[in-house]
């Protein structure tokens, strides 16, 4: 069992371009996240999605774009990447709904943008 | 809204000494409180959870955390340090049933001295 996984490792990216970074769970978890991590900051919520076919915004969602086709993948996209979006992206998941779980967290994506 | 305190950037321990790392939340009604750890280069790991009942919990790796209503707050203790235990511990409240969503504290960074 893999739990959450997420792709790529890391990955250095010209300002202005498109990226997106990649999130698939095998847990069937009905709810997915993404957060960025920042020092100093600690992990903020961008978006997040309560099921397959539904999305929210979280606390700093301007930049970036979710969807959710499917209950295992929850893409990340950047359409035109700016420095300030460089971070530590983590996926997680949680089986949400009939009771208070945790959310399980990727290994993350670290992302530069020059 | 909620919102997650964690007073302590860094805390240096020696090994074998008790470990308490502060948490004080705001939220309105009952809290949804975690404790995750983050090791090096790693995701996020849950060590213990509060959702009702006995105020004193149980966690992964000889953590406990004492939930105390007075004081908004969910501490983090454990008796005996060991080096592996130096990493980025993280705070989070949740807002309960149908809404999974968490809000992280910055973070609190053990370092373990021998």
């Amino acid at each position: 069992i893999a739990g959450i996984t997420q792709a790529p490792t890391s990955q250095i990216l010209a300002a202005g371009r498109r990226m997106t970074l990649r999130c698939t769970q095998d847990m069937r978890h009905n709810a997915m996240y993404w957060y960025r991590q920042d020092l100093g900051l600690g992990l903020r919520l961008i978006h997040y999605s309560n099921t397959a076919g539904t999305t929210g915004k979280g606390e700093v969602p301007d930049g970036y774009s979710v969807s959710r086709a499917n209950t295992d993948d929850f893409p990340l996209t950047l359409a035109s990447a700016v420095p300030s979006q460089t971070s530590v992206y983590f996926c997680a998941s949680s089986d949400a709904g009939a009771s208070y779980n945790e959310q399980f967290f990727g290994p993350g994506t670290r992302l530069t943008v020059l | 809204a909620q919102s997650v305190t964690q007073p302590d950037i860094h805390i240096t321990v020696s090994e074998g000494a008790s470990l308490e790392l502060r948490c004080n939340y705001s939220y309105g009604a009952t809290p949804y409180l975690f404790w995750y750890v983050q090791s090096p280069g790693q995701g996020l790991q849950l060590l213990l959870k509060y959702f009702s009942g006995d105020t004193l919990v149980q966690g992964i790796k000889g953590f406990e955390a004492e939930f105390k209503r007075s004081q908004s707050s969910f501490n983090l203790r454990k008796p005996s340090v060991h080096w592996s235990d130096a990493a980025e511990y993280f705070c989070a409240v949740g807002a309960g049933f149908g809404n999974e969503k968490l809000t992280f504290g910055t973070g609190t960074r053990l370092t373990i001295i021998p």
